[in-house]
Order: structure tokens, then C-alpha cells, then sequence
């Protein structure tokens, strides 16, 4: 089993709508949740992080975390065009924190 | 400030050539990490130093692999020879130190025919 799940996609909204993207990890262990965006042919830029369980809001953006479920949530609320992008979900394993698991991303297509 | 240099962005070499891969971090950022993704899969850790030193190398696929940094500023990744499944995106990161400082270059596209 993978340390981290996150559906690929591709997905496709259009702008104005909120989305929501997801991960399921599987160590009960973890603490620490980061979100990274990716445009195409750049690299990963962290957008937000969470501690433990609970809601983490910046602007557009919450990044939401069920530790009961080992889910974790990024919705995007008001999507605009500029959010299309690939979003990674990411964790530091227990016993680490320098290194990061990725999810494999999520494609997200916001249409005009 | 600069943000992490990766060079060249796009490599095609042929199977059992060597390709080097350099990495210029942000300036003072002790930490330097390098990751990869091959098609269809999840960005990998491959390792990380902390200035001249390896930290965890846990990452490295087999001992093709040499990283290396220079007196703790950029960082080089040889393949050598290199392999079909070697192709992907090697990205590098540095940080100051936490986690959450990590800024990733643009990565190089390596494609081995």
C-alpha cells in the first residue's frame, strides 16, 4: 500500500466553480500536511500546510484534515483559470521531516 | 533573492551515456535535496545534503547514481551509464532549514533513447 493515494484526474471545472481535491494516506502516525501546486513545466511551489486534524483557510484556499479518515482535502473556492495547474498532496514520514512523499497530483482544468 | 537553478532543462542522451545534472540552490540554504518523476508516477526523494554532507541518500535508485556537492553550494547528479528507465523530471530544492522553506527549481527533463 502506498504511504500516500491521490486520484490523478484530470479535472475539469469552470471558473467560478469550488473544488475539491483529495488524499488518503496510510501511517496514523503523520502530523504534518502540505499542499504543493505545480504548473506545467515548472516546479512544485508549496501553497499551504496543516498541522494535526482541522481547517487551515488562506484566501481562496483550506486545506482541511480528517485524521480519523487519514483524509485530507484542498478545496478551492471561486476557481479561476489561473488555479489550473497539477496540485500535489504531500507528507513528511514519521520519524523524518527533511524528506517529503508525494501524492502523484492531481490535474485540475479551470475553464473560462 | 534567485530561486533554484537547474541545469540543463531538457537532456537527450543515449543509453550507456553519462549525463551530469547541476543544481544551483538559494544562496546561505544549507539543505539541498534532489527528487525525480518518472511518467506516470509520484515525485520520488532521491537524497539530501546538508551543505557538503549526505544526509539521506535513501532515495538513490542503484549506485549509477553519484551525487555530489561542492563545498556546499551546487550540487551535480551523474548517471552513469545510463538507463532507459533513468528518463523523468530530476527536480532540486533547497531550504534553510524547515520543511516549509523548500523551493523546488524548474527541473530537468532527461529523456534516455
Amino acid at each position: 500500500q502506498k504511504e500516500v493515494e491521490q486520484d490523478p484526474g484530470p479535472l475539469s471545472v469552470p471558473e467560478g466553480a469550488i473544488v475539491s481535491l483529495n488524499c488518503t494516506y496510510s501511517n496514523s502516525a503523520f502530523q504534518y500536511f502540505m499542499w504543493y501546486r505545480q504548473y506545467s513545466r515548472k516546479g512544485p511551489e508549496l501553497l499551504m500546510y496543516t498541522y494535526s486534524s482541522g481547517n487551515k483557510e488562506d484566501g481562496r484556499f483550506t486545506a482541511q484534515v480528517d485524521k480519523s479518515s487519514k483524509y485530507i482535502s484542498l478545496f478551492i473556492r471561486d476557481s479561476q483559470p489561473s488555479d489550473s495547474a497539477t496540485y500535489l498532496c504531500a507528507i513528511p514520514p514519521s520519524g523524518g521531516y527533511q524528506k517529503v512523499t508525494f501524492g502523484t497530483g492531481t490535474k485540475l482544468q479551470v475553464i473560462p | 533573492e534567485a530561486g533554484v537553478t537547474q541545469f540543463p532543462s531538457h537532456s537527450v542522451i543515449e543509453k550507456g551515456q553519462t549525463v551530469t545534472l547541476r543544481c544551483d540552490p538559494i544562496s546561505g540554504h544549507d539543505n539541498l535535496y534532489w527528487y525525480r518523476r518518472v511518467m506516470g508516477k509520484e515525485i520520488k526523494f532521491l537524497l539530501h545534503f546538508v551543505k557538503e554532507s549526505k544526509q539521506d541518500e535513501s532515495g538513490m535508485p542503484n549506485n549509477r547514481f553519484l551525487a555530489e556537492r561542492t563545498g556546499g553550494t551546487y550540487s551535480t547528479l551523474k548517471v552513469q551509464p545510463a538507463e532507459l528507465e533513468d528518463s523523468g523530471v530530476y527536480f532540486c530544492a533547497s531550504s534553510s532549514g524547515t520543511i516549509y522553506g523548500y523551493t523546488f527549481g524548474s527541473g530537468t527533463r532527461l529523456t534516455v533513447v
